[in-house]
């Protein structure tokens, strides 16, 4: 039972185009949800993140905008660069738990 | 120290041997998870300890795989009796609240 759904699982933009990754969730008790990001040989980093009482966040080139009647949430990266060429992740967590974590979005950005 | 530390980085062991995992958080940080990543599978959740409350174990794969956390500060994770599918990137983080984990840089375990 996958309990966030991230797609697309790859994602190629060209440098200064708009990469967006789409999150959907089923949990309604989650109130929480972040978005790291992970270079080749590292662990994840925490990007940005959101609760549920607002419908975007922005910061710098990148902003999460949230639908909680939908149950999903994205990820923008606005004027993408090479330098953001990475694995995205959104994860989801209620209270008292551990993040949940979507399969991953491998995105490259062509210079 | 600065960030999570994970140690071995990278473990070649044989099917059917045991194997030890170890965490050091970031000091004060009451929260220590584990997790799995397999490629193409994503982060996995295993294990989360906090602070001093019975450890949510509910991600643990099998009763092959067990963890504890010592003194609220540095985990192993034990692997018994390794399997193939065993082979994947063992992540740990911790957080000081439930906001902003920091993870390490993993161990890269393969079972052969």
């Amino acid at each position: 039972q996958q309990q966030v759904k991230q797609s697309p699982q790859s994602l190629i933009v060209q440098k200064g185009g708009i990469s967006i990754i789409n999150c959907a969730y089923e949990n309604t008790a989650f109130d929480y949800f972040p978005w790291y990001q992970q270079f080749p040989g590292k662990g994840p980093a925490l990007l940005i993140a959101i609760r549920p009482d607002v419908s975007e966040k922005k910061e710098g080139r990148f902003t999460i905008s949230f639908n909680k009647s939908a149950k999903q949430f994205s990820l923008h990266i606005m004027d993408s660069q090479p330098g953001d060429s990475a694995t995205y992740f959104c994860a989801a967590e209620q209270a008292g738990t551990a993040l949940i974590f979507g399969k991953g979005t491998t995105l490259s950005v062509s210079s | 120290g600065a960030g999570v530390s994970q140690s071995p980085s990278n473990k070649v062991t044989e099917k059917g041997k045991d194997v030890e995992l170890r965490c050091d958080p970031i000091s004060g940080h009451t929260a220590l998870y584990w997790y799995r990543q397999s490629l193409g599978q994503g982060l996995e959740f295993l294990i989360y300890f906090q602070g001093n409350s019975a450890p949510d174990k509910s991600g643990l794969p099998s009763d092959r795989f067990s963890a504890e956390r010592t003194g609220g500060s540095v985990s192993t994770l034990t692997i018994q009796r390794t399997q193939q599918e065993d082979s994947a990137v063992y992540l740990c983080a911790s957080s000081r609240d439930r906001y902003g984990y920091t993870f390490g840089s993993g161990t890269r375990l393969t079972v052969v």
